[in-house]
């Protein structure tokens, strides 16, 4: 079965600082993992996924994700935080051989000026 | 533009009524899905298709239901029988072709309140 795990309900930053938010998963096969962000009453955006092969992933937004296979994490980061980076962002993850799509609790990032 | 739209953006019914939230998507995408969002519980999946005329129970379907007539549009319906409706109801579609993994695509979403 598949599962996804963001351990922190919410992470705080100062504005110009580097972030992080933390993402492990379970899947039986070989994974496909995604990050996504929501603004307040919106639907979800896409950021950027895993492809095989690149551990470092570079996304929309200077957002990128660090792969890691031995420790089944899937961690966003973002070198300089932006307060228009204060969002509550999603780690999906989806076996390659099946369909669904399961997604994390959220974790919700505040920046603060 | 292409994308997907969800609509009413808002919605109040009475319990014991049915409701059908709509979702129509204009990027000729083959899969669509239906989720809903509660505070702290992520994104649960209700029912999916991957093509037209089919379509499956996701993780949370009871007391739901969906057509896919048209590959544009897939419509979910709140039944009375579902229990707990008052949640974000998010609308998606995938590619589902070409080189792997598909991302997804959301709709704005609609607010249902059943009082």
């Amino acid at each position: 079965a598949q599962s996804v795990a963001q351990p922190e309900d919410q992470v705080n930053v100062a504005e110009g600082n580097p972030l992080t938010v933390k993402c492990t998963y379970s899947v039986s096969g070989n994974p496909y993992l995604f990050w996504y962000v929501q603004y307040p009453n919106r639907g979800l955006q896409f950021l950027l996924k895993y492809i095989t092969g690149d551990n470092l992933v570079k996304g929309s937004y200077g957002f990128e994700a660090e792969f890691n296979k031995s420790q089944t994490s899937f961690h966003l980061k973002k070198p300089s935080a932006l307060v228009s980076d204060s969002a509550l962002y999603f780690c999906a993850v989806r076996d390659a051989g099946g369909f669904k799509t399961i997604f994390g609790a959220g974790t919700r990032l505040f920046v603060k000026a | 533009d292409g994308g997907i739209t969800q609509s009413p953006k808002y919605l109040f019914r009475k319990e014991g009524q049915n409701v059908t939230l709509s979702c129509e998507q204009n990027l000729n995408h083959d899969a669509m899905y239906w989720y809903r969002q509660d505070p702290g519980q992520g994104l649960r999946l209700i029912y999916y298709s991957q093509i037209v005329n089919d379509f499956q129970k996701g993780d949370i379907a009871e007391g739901y239901s969906v057509s896919r007539e048209k590959k544009e549009s897939f419509p979910l319906t709140v039944t009375s029988a579902q229990k707990n409706p008052t949640a974000f109801y998010l609308c998606a579609s995938s590619r589902e072709v070409g080189p792997a993994p598909y991302e997804q695509y959301f709709g704005p979403g609609t607010r249902l309140t059943v009082t």
